[in-house]
This record gives structure tokens, sequence and C-alpha cells, in this order.
């Protein structure tokens, strides 16, 4: 139990392009998700926290014009990159907090997806 | 503010040996300690936690952590490292006191040679 996708596992697109990707907890509901992106050979560094129903919360220095959030459903957060550029490649991770115990709000994280902005 | 600190950037060590990864955390109130193994275009994988209760804590694959609050550590550990144990370690501390937010130390590395 407790498992997230992502999706796209990767994705290639054209510099000024906007990619979505998908967020799902694929068995249990999750109140909070949260979107960290990775860069090579370093940690997570978080973006954002979704809320279903309300709007992200942005870290310090994440601009959340660029990195759209929408958390329409107990299942499903959404992080759009609009207009992307090549410094936005990067692995980005989400991860979903099981709200039922005894898993209290554990993390449990998706596979990534890789972008790649040429 | 939370913070953790994985001093090791990498651990070599032969496959049967013992295995440790350091971590130590600053939070203002008591933590919540996890460890996480990623590997090579992976999300991460939960391997233990600490939250209350006995300070050694057992988790996935025969992975051991002991919560050591005087010094402000959570160490993980394996009696016997395999080749496949070769991955991106990630120690990260939650403050009760400060919501959900994780927050993650810079990842260490390990290398298991046969």
């Amino acid at each position: 139990g407790a498992v997230v996708s992502q999706h796209p596992s990767w994705v290639i697109c054209k510099s000024g392009t906007s990619v979505k990707i998908e967020c799902r907890s694929l068995d249990f509901q999750a109140t909070t998700m949260f979107w960290y992106r990775q860069f090579p050979k370093q940690s997570l560094m978080l973006m954002a926290t979704s809320n279903e129903g309300s709007k992200a919360t942005y870290e310090q220095g994440v601009e959340k014009d660029k990195f759209l959030i929408n958390h329409a459903s107990l299942t499903l957060s959404t992080l759009t990159v609009t207009s992307a550029h090549p410094e936005d490649s990067s692995f980005y991770i989400c991860s979903a907090i099981f709200s039922g115990r005894p898993l209290y709000n554990e993390q449990f994280f998706g596979p990534g997806t890789r972008l790649t902005v040429l | 503010a939370q913070s953790v600190a994985q001093p090791e950037d990498q651990v070599n060590v032969a496959e049967g040996n013992p295995l440790t990864v350091k971590c130590t955390y600053s939070v203002s109130g008591n933590p919540y300690l996890f460890w996480y193994v990623q590997y090579p275009n992976r999300g991460l994988q939960f391997l233990l936690k600490y939250i209350t209760g006995d300070n050694l804590v057992k988790g996935s694959y025969g992975f051991e952590a002991e919560f050591n609050k005087s010094q402000t550590s959570f160490h993980l550990k394996k009696p016997s490292a395999l080749v496949s144990d070769s991955a991106l370690y990630f120690c990260a501390v939650r403050d009760r006191a400060a919501g959900n937010k994780l927050t993650f130390g810079g990842g260490t590395r390990v290398l298991v040679k046969p």
C-alpha cells in the first residue's frame, strides 16, 4: 500500500513550452502533497506544499507563476512548468502524506520525473 | 529552523563489512527522523524512521539506526553490506512543531565493492 505514481517518468520539451507533471496517490487519500526538485548529485529541495482544495504554499525563491501547482482532488496534484527554459531541467519528485494511522503524516515518494528542456 | 548534515559525500565499504552512514540534525523541538535510499533515476524509498520510543530503530533490508539525543545524531547502520546496497542515502528531519515539512541532508553515496 501507500503507492505514489508520477507521470510522465521523463519528458523532453523545447524552450518556451509548458510541461505538466502529474502526481497520484494510488491507494490512499493524500490531503497534502509536496513537490521537490533535485539537481544531479544534489539533495532534494522542497519547492512547494500542495493542499487539496487550496492554494499551494511555495518555498522562498520558487516562482509560483512559473511552477503552477493544482491539487484538485485527494489523489492528484499537478505541477506545470510554464515557459520552460534549459535551467528548469531537473528531476522533479512529489510526495504525499497519508493521513490515516498508523502511518500518520509519513511522506511517500513518487518515482520522479526527469525534465529536459532543449 | 531545522537542518540535517551528512558529513560524508561518499562511503566505500567491502561487501560483508559493516556499513555506517552518518547523520546529525538540528531542530528547535523534538524531531521525527527518517532515512531514505535512492537508486539512479528513481524516487526515494523509505528505510526507517524514529518517532518516539526505543532509540534503536530497525528498518527495511537489514538497516537500523540509533537515535542519540545528546549527540543529535541518527546514524544509519547495516552489519553486513551487500553490493546491492550501493545507492544514494538521505537522512531527513521533521520538527514536530513545524508541520509536515521534511528537511533533507545532502546525501551520502554508498559504494559497496565485491
